[in-house]
């Protein structure tokens, strides 16, 4: 199994907290990735980054927001969550240099917003 | 439009059993396909890989299929376990480097009886 943690693993919030999700690997993998999955449907990528200070929007809009400061460390910030946030979330990364594309993915945090 | 299609969204099967699970894409260009495996609440874990050139691909119990002509693969799975009960993925990379996007389907929700 890849060397990339997700906390919390579950997390219950009211609406209108701030919320911050963590995600670490220990493989040196420059590329980092956040996707969002609801029950039964596709992963979708909201954010990507290629390296330390460089973050990019994915292909699903999304309210949050992520920050590089370190290699290994890829946080993703809720500044006011609501129900509607509500969803699986998922870290992924992968070498720069990679033949297939190939990304290893975190546990997930489930989050509820009530 | 680059999508992927699964089928069947969900499978009962009995212990011991075997099956097949489709999926067809339209992903273009193509670079290689994978199979995940997605435990309820884990992250998705990747079986098997297959580039153009690669028809069949083994893993244990796990072998895929892939006709690049026909843009279909095939997840098949022998002598089943109850461990087998999951979410299995179909993912499309339209290129071998991290520049290229990953395209996911929904899954196959498989569940096993004993």
């Amino acid at each position: 199994e890849a060397d990339i943690y997700q906390t919390p693993r579950y997390l219950v919030i009211g609406t209108g907290k701030k919320i911050t999700l963590e995600c670490s690997q220990t493989m040196g993998h420059d590329k980092m990735y956040w996707y969002q999955q609801d029950p039964g449907m596709e992963l979708h990528l909201i954010h990507y980054s290629y390296g330390v200070n460089s973050t990019e929007k994915g292909d699903l809009s999304s309210e949050s927001t992520v920050s590089r400061i370190r290699t290994e460390h890829f946080p993703l910030t809720l500044e006011s969550a609501r129900p509607s946030h509500t969803s699986q979330y998922l870290c992924a990364s992968s070498e720069e240099e990679n033949l297939y594309n190939e990304q290893f993915f975190g546990p997930g945090t489930r989050l509820t917003v009530l | 439009k680059n999508q992927v299609e699964q089928s069947p969204q969900s499978l009962i099967i009995l212990e011991g059993k075997n099956c097949t699970l489709q999926c067809n894409y339209t992903v273009s260009p193509f670079s290689n396909l994978r199979w995940y495996k997605q435990d309820t609440g884990r992250g998705p874990v990747s079986l098997t890989i297959m580039t153009f050139s690669e028809n069949t691909k083994s893993n244990g119990r796990y072998t895929a299929t892939l006709d690049a002509d026909t843009k279909q693969s095939s997840l098949h799975i022998t002598a089943s376990q109850l461990s087998d009960s999951a979410s299995y993925i179909c993912v499309v990379s339209d290129r071998g480097s991290t520049l290229g996007r990953l395209y996911f389907g929904r899954g196959t929700q498989l569940t096993v009886w004993p």
